[in-house]
């Protein structure tokens, strides 16, 4: 199975700061690789899919990048409404595998 | 504008069986394959089982393999999951989601499940 290091477990950050979440495929796994918001009582919203691209309606200071095995996701400059939890997710191959989560908080 | 509506979930005794139902529209359900996940009280997300459009390929998480079966009714627009031999890790609110070009793009509300004596 492929396992996802999701890192880190938690962070916190000020409004209008960068914000860089990591996932760390354990094998290749492409571009099959999706981040996901989920807030509290809600189900998931995805934000980035094929490791790169936005979803439809998703704001531009999103961005997902892949160097290798590698993945992030990066807010440029964070607002007040994106804390949560931040989850990534391999789709290259059954059983697909998410991250463990990220949740951040505004200071 | 697409919709995916759980329902089935409810508290059940350790051993026995439940069958969730997840009602989509507003989009062609017979062309997309379709997931279950779920997520445990205060854990992340762990995929559960997948199902393709014609329902020639099926696969479930290790967890769930021998206890559960994804199915589907592509004339009713509704997925399925039996879930048989219930534990009490299997306590979670499970969602259904469409799947699209290898990611889960769309996602019901959630049905919970609890399993306790």
């Amino acid at each position: 199975d492929i396992q996802m290091t999701q890192s880190p477990a938690s962070l916190s950050a000020s409004l209008e700061e960068i914000v860089t979440i990591t996932c760390q495929a354990s094998q290749d796994i492409g571009n099959w690789l999706a981040w996901y918001q989920q807030k509290p009582g809600k189900s998931p919203q995805l934000l980035i899919y094929g490791a790169t691209s936005l979803a439809d309606g998703v704001p531009s200071r999103f961005s997902g990048s892949r160097s290798g095995t590698q993945y992030s996701l990066k807010i440029s400059r964070l607002q007040v409404e994106d804390p949560g939890i931040y989850y990534c997710l391999q789709g290259y191959s059954a059983p697909y595998t998410f991250g463990a989560g990220t949740k951040l908080e505004l200071k | 504008e697409v919709q995916l509506v759980e329902s089935g979930g409810g508290l059940v005794q350790p051993g026995r069986s439940l069958k969730l139902s997840c009602v989509a529209s507003g989009f062609t359900f017979s062309n997309y394959g379709m997931n279950w996940i779920r997520q445990a009280p205060g854990k992340g997300l762990e995929w559960v089982a997948y199902i393709s459009s014609g329902s020639s390929y099926i696969y479930y998480a290790e967890t769930v393999k021998g206890r559960f079966t994804i199915s589907r009714d592509n004339a009713k627009n509704t997925l399925y999951l039996q879930m048989t031999s219930l534990r009490s890790e299997d306590t979670a609110l499970y969602y259904c989601a469409r799947y699209l070009q290898r990611v889960m793009d769309a996602w019901g509300q959630g049905a919970s499940v609890t399993v306790s004596s």
